[in-house]
C-alpha cells in the first residue's frame, strides 16, 4: 500500500547551517506528497505540498520536489533559524512518517 | 476562521474505564479524521468521515472504540475500555470536501491522553 520513510532524527545543527529531511514513498500513481509541520506546543499544520510529478512545493523558505525517478520528496533549507526547531512530518495520503524532530541553536 | 477544535486537552483514566473525545471541524469542511499519535510516531489514521459516512475505518479497534458524526459536523471518538497501550495523543482533522488523501488536511491541537 501507500507509504512513506522518512529519515529519523534527532536533527540538531546551528543557525544558518544547511537543512535536508529525507522521504521515499511508495505509491501507486502519482499522488500528492505533502510535509507537515509540528512547532513546539502546536498542533500540526502544512508546511508544503507538491500534487504532481516535478513539482516543487516552497513554504517559509523550506523546498521539496516531488523526484518521481527516485520516489522521493525531501524537505530542504539552506540557512535555518532558531525558530525553524520542530517536528517534521512527511505524508502521502493519509500516511504519514515517523517524524523528525530538528533542533536549531543559536 | 476558526480552526478545528478538540476538546478535552488532557485526560488522565485508569485502565478499563471509558473516555470520550469530541472534534468540531472548519465549518464546511466535509471531510473528518481522527488519528492515534503515540509517542514518536507519526499519526495513524483511526476513521476517516465524509459527511455523516464513514469512508475508512480499517485501522480503528472496533471491539473497544468508536466514533460518530451524527449530524456531518462534529465528531466524537469513544474507547471503552481503556487499555495502557491507549496512551497517546488523539488528532482530530478536517478537509474541504473528497477526502482522498490529496488535500490539505487541517489539524486541531489533539487531546492528551493517558491511562494508568
Amino acid at each position: 500500500g501507500d507509504s512513506v520513510t522518512q529519515m529519523e532524527g534527532p536533527v540538531t545543527l546551528s543557525e544558518e547551517a544547511c537543512l535536508t529531511i529525507n522521504c521515499t514513498y511508495t505509491a501507486t500513481g502519482y499522488p500528492s506528497l505533502f510535509w507537515y509541520v509540528q512547532y513546539p506546543g502546536e498542533g500540526l499544520q502544512l508546511l508544503l505540498k507538491a500534487t504532481k510529478a516535478d513539482d516543487k512545493g516552497s513554504n517559509k523558505g523550506f523546498e521539496a520536489t516531488y523526484r518521481k525517478e527516485t520516489t522521493s520528496f525531501h524537505l530542504e533549507k539552506g540557512s535555518v533559524q532558531v525558530s525553524d526547531s520542530a517536528v517534521y512530518f512527511c505524508a502521502l495520503k493519509l500516511s504519514f512518517g515517523a517524524g523528525t524532530t530538528v533542533t536549531v541553536r543559536a | 476562521e476558526a480552526g478545528v477544535a478538540q476538546s478535552p486537552r488532557y485526560k488522565i483514566i485508569e485502565k478499563r474505564q471509558s473516555v470520550a473525545f469530541w472534534c468540531n471541524p472548519i465549518s464546511g469542511h466535509a471531510t473528518l479524521y481522527w488519528y492515534q499519535q503515540i509517542l514518536g510516531q507519526g499519526p495513524k489514521l483511526l476513521i476517516q468521515f465524509q459527511n455523516n459516512g464513514v469512508v475508512d475505518d480499517s485501522q480503528l479497534p472496533k471491539d473497544r472504540f468508536s466514533a460518530e458524526r451524527l449530524k456531518g459536523v462534529d465528531s466524537t471518538l469513544k474507547i471503552q475500555p481503556a487499555k495502557l497501550e491507549d496512551s497517546a495523543v488523539y488528532l482530530c482533522a478536517s478537509s474541504l470536501s473528497g477526502g482522498s488523501g490529496q488535500e490539505t488536511q487541517y489539524f486541531g491541537p489533539g487531546t492528551r491522553l493517558l491511562v494508568l
